[in-house]
């Protein structure tokens, strides 16, 4: 499939390992934080969301962590397998019926 | 429970045709978004329908136009199509009163040559 990926940032890591992805939002009104994972050629996949009165959450392997001071997310995947390859958006929605996207990471697990 | 679905999957076009998008929505959702992704990018917020109307824009022209059917399913229209709208095109369905929890199609690639 086409690459979702080009010229993204890129974190390879071993696997077994644990990932870290990060991602700076811009709008302090945002209220809303959604973690998504796009393999190539597919839609972005929810993996999971914090709210704004939340500073951290977890789910199955995933850790999202919310900074408000800083405007700064994180994504933690534990024991990371090579199905966790893809590229990882961090999405922020203020209330307006949208969501504004970021960037994303290409996170490549080596077997 | 079937997902979103969008057609065709590719196609290509030349600059200043005219091209339309279809998404179906998931069962039992009546909000259809679309979002716009070019390569290397995260997706840009188009427009929303709810109950066949425009829900909210994002920051693209007038000849970028939407429908939504009673079925809930939806269309995107482009005219005058420019290179730079070379782009994935994202259709999300969401359940009434869950506004950010979208279901995403895999999307149409459209290439304008």
């Amino acid at each position: 499939g086409e690459s979702v990926g080009l010229h993204l940032p890129t974190l390879s890591v071993q696997e077994g390992d644990n990932s870290i992805i990060n991602c700076a939002y811009s709008n302090s009104a945002s209220d809303y934080f959604i973690w998504y994972k796009q393999e190539s050629g597919k839609g972005p996949q929810f993996i999971i969301d914090i709210r704004s009165n939340m500073d951290k959450r977890q789910g199955q392997r995933v850790t999202v962590l919310l900074n408000k001071t800083v405007k700064h997310l994180s994504l933690q995947i534990a024991a990371t397998q090579p199905g966790d390859s893809a590229v990882y958006f961090c999405a922020e929605g203020s209330g307006n019926n949208r969501l504004a996207f970021g960037k994303g990471n290409q996170v490549v697990v080596i077997p | 429970e079937t997902g979103v679905t969008q057609s065709p999957t590719h196609l290509i076009k030349t600059r200043g045709q005219q091209v339309t998008l279809r998404c179906s929505s998931q069962s039992g959702h009546n909000t259809v978004s679309w979002y716009q992704q070019a390569l290397g990018q995260g997706p840009q917020f188009i427009f929303q329908y709810y109950r066949e109307e425009e829900n909210g824009r994002g920051n693209f022209p007038p000849r970028f136009s939407g429908l939504q059917f009673p079925n809930y399913s939806s269309e995107l229209n482009v005219n005058a199509l420019e290179l730079d709208d070379s782009a994935l095109y994202l259709c999300a369905s969401s359940l009434p009163g869950n506004t950010y929890g979208y279901t995403f199609g895999s999307g149409t690639r459209l290439t304008v040559v």
